[in-house]
């Protein structure tokens, strides 16, 4: 079964910084995708980016961006220009791709990290 | 465009009493998902839909049941409620299985089982 762990309960950041969040991942399925949702106080939850497993080239949505290393199983998401809209619990989620599997279209999340924002 | 609606918002139980939380979406979509999150554990998946007429158990069933009424509502029961299964629930539905395509979630059900 795939894992997906996020090691920091907790970060901040002042105001127009920028802060990296981060996430590994276990699996041994090639066909997957990842996923950082955000979700504020209202519980909400917000899809912030989406990679694919097989795009080497990371993603990026305005001042959002991951770093995806899949030797490393690792993916991080960077928010630069930090406002205090961004503040938020974030978490990180794996999907399977692989049709046949018994994961197949579950997302799996992590612990979630709670993003501070200090102006 | 209203998404994905979930009812209720906030409920209370007495340990053992049952209820129902229901789940609409206007989408159109075919797969249909209810996540529980609790405090320092992420969301886990009850159960899901991939379509209309199919549910199958997810990572946390045990306690629960699940109805795709049609294409558009999922609801999950839980006959006999117990104080474990205090959390929040979040439904959320998806074009179809396909990791591509992105889940859209409702705006969750406090339930709080005393």
């Amino acid at each position: 079964a795939q894992t997906v762990t996020q090691s920091q309960p907790e970060m901040s950041v002042q105001e127009a910084e920028t802060v990296t969040l981060s996430c590994t991942y276990d699996t041994s399925e090639s066909d997957y995708y990842l996923f950082w949702y955000k979700q504020p106080p209202s519980r909400q939850m917000i899809l912030v980016i989406r990679q694919e497993a097989y795009k080497q080239q990371n993603a990026t949505e305005n001042r959002f961006s991951v770093n995806f290393q899949k030797a490393a199983k690792s993916f991080s998401l960077k928010i630069s220009d930090s406002q205090l809209g961004d503040a938020a619990m974030y978490f990180c989620a794996y999907r399977s791709g692989n049709a046949g599997g018994t994961s197949y279209g579950k997302l799996t999340f992590g612990q979630g990290t709670i993003l501070t924002v200090h102006p | 465009n209203a998404g994905v609606t979930q009812t209720p918002k906030f409920q209370v139980l007495k340990t053992g009493q049952s209820m129902t939380l229901q789940c609409a979406q206007d989408m159109n979509h075919n797969s249909m998902y209810w996540y529980r999150q609790d405090p320092g554990m992420g969301l886990r998946l009850i159960y899901y839909s991939a379509s209309e007429g199919t549910t199958d158990k997810g990572e946390v069933p045990n306690g629960y049941n699940v109805s795709r009424l049609n294409k558009r509502e999922f609801s999950l029961r839980l006959e006999s409620a117990a104080p474990s299964q205090t959390s929040v629930y979040f439904c959320a539905s998806s074009e179809s299985l396909s990791g591509g395509y992105e889940q859209y979630f409702g705006p969750g059900t406090r339930l709080t089982v005393t």
